[in-house]
């Protein structure tokens, strides 16, 4: 069974630079596209973008300039790194499997706040 | 960017009852649509893909159909359990977007 755990820090000042990571474990990163996806309480999901194992990525255009995402297939992990964060970046983040979300991580809260 | 507009926001039944769900896309997705339920405090899950095709172990109670840019889910008959928000979502063009939800409450 794959899962995925989304790893980093729950707090983030504005202006500052967040990054997660997300474990996977019961399966391995080749052949998949591994996305990001945020939750802002009490409102639908929105697709930050997403990662192939091979390395190659897209970001949401509305997000874009501020976007990074990796892998590491040796560690069976892919990271996001989001940039610039105002309060506005407050959300749940998740880690999925793929365009079609068969997997997901439980998500972490990340709250920008001083 | 395609904009998925789910109806209605919030619908009302009692366990037994049939629930219609409604996912209009404001240009052709094809048959790329899904559709995730989610309950409070947990990631959505995967019910529908492709439109019509079911998850492995989903209830034969989920359905879904399309019709061009007209996407449905159909639960046929409410279990306490399947009371939820429900999302759709495209992946034909990017960036993939989710409509906003439909929250199926009990009466």
């Amino acid at each position: 069974q794959v899962q995925l755990q989304e790893s980093g820090p729950g707090l983030v000042k504005p202006s500052e630079t967040l990054s997660l990571t997300c474990t996977v474990s019961g399966g391995s990163l080749n052949s998949y596209y591994w996305s990001w996806i945020r939750q802002p309480p009490g409102k639908g999901p929105e697709w930050i973008g997403y990662v192939y194992y091979t390395g190659s990525s897209n970001s949401n255009p509305s997000l874009k300039s501020r976007v990074t995402m990796s892998v590491d297939t040796s560690r069976n992990q892919f990271s996001l790194k989001l940039s610039s964060m105002t309060a506005t970046d407050t959300a749940l983040y998740y880690c999925a499997r793929g365009s079609i979300l068969d997997y997901w991580g439980q998500g972490i809260l990340v709250t920008v706040s001083s | 960017e395609i904009v998925l507009t789910q109806s209605p926001a919030t619908l009302s039944l009692s366990p037994g009852e049939r629930a219609t769900l409604s996912c209009r896309a404001s240009q052709s997705v094809s048959s790329y649509l899904a559709w995730y339920q989610q309950k409070p405090g947990q990631a959505p899950r995967l019910l529908i893909y492709d439109a019509s095709k079911r998850t492995t172990g989903l209830p034969a109670r989920f359905s879904g159909s399309e019709s061009g840019t007209d996407f449905t889910l159909t639960i046929s008959s409410l279990e306490p359990e399947d009371f939820a928000v429900y999302y759709c979502q495209q992946r034909s063009n990017w960036p993939y977007t989710f409509g906003q939800g439909t929250k199926v409450e009990i009466k």
